[in-house]
């Protein structure tokens, strides 16, 4: 079946502007993550959705950082006022239950 | 923050060879898991070793646990040129999935044909 999918793939944006990232989880998987990838910090998680319940916030770097998931499914990470740090490949995944979880392909947000 | 710390951090072996890696982590765990990475994008679930076992296998994979050293081994038998990527090692604390997975830094494979 189909996979974790995330667009855009690839993002190019200037400094200070806002970008939002996509994320479609495997049908039927109640959980999904955000992880942000950096040659500096290695693999990062940054926030977690349980169906509809209203996620943790605290592993967001920033208050420039804000996510959604709607129906409890699509998800978009959303960066305000993007700065070049924000650079980094960021990863969507899911689980339907805790345990393994199924990783989409990345998107790729380079800040000029 | 990392909390799994992969040892080496690179490794180079002949194909048909067994490739050995080695995570270390610093609390106490729910499960750990493994994770492979080609070419810097999606990551592929590899095996998932709860608290409570001490060795696990999959087809050429053989993961050990142990808790009371906090760390964790990762073998590839036989190992082939497509084996070539990152491994990562990565915990859950909770067990809950709140707290996410918190990977190590990876060790980067490369099988030479």
């Amino acid at each position: 079946g189909a996979g974790v999918s995330q667009s855009p793939s690839n993002k190019v944006t200037e400094k200070g502007k806002d970008v939002e990232l996509r994320c479609d989880p495997i049908s039927g998987h109640t959980a999904l993550y955000w992880y942000r990838q950096s040659l500096g910090q290695g693999l990062e998680f940054l926030i977690y959705f349980q169906g509809n319940s209203a996620p943790d916030k605290s592993g967001l770097p920033s208050d420039r950082f804000s996510a959604e998931r709607t129906g409890g499914s699509v998800s978009t990470l959303t960066i305000q006022r993007t700065q070049q740090e924000d650079s980094a490949v960021y990863l969507c995944a899911s689980s339907f239950h805790v345990g393994a979880q199924y990783f989409g392909p990345g998107t790729r947000l380079l800040v000029l | 923050s990392q909390q799994g710390e992969e040892d080496p951090q690179a490794l180079s072996i002949q194909e048909g060879e067994n490739a050995t890696m080695n995570c270390s982590y610093k609390t106490s765990i729910n499960n750990l898991q493994w994770y492979r990475q080609n070419s810097g994008r999606g990551l592929v679930h590899l095996i998932l070793i709860r608290s409570n076992e001490r060795e696990k296998h999959s087809g050429r994979l053989r993961v050990t646990l142990d808790t009371s050293k906090k760390s964790s081994s990762l073998l590839i038998t036989a190992s082939r040129a497509a084996d070539t990527a990152s491994y990562f090692c990565a915990t859950d604390e909770s067990g809950g999935g709140a707290d996410g997975l918190t990977f190590g830094k990876g060790t980067h494979l490369i099988i030479q044909p």
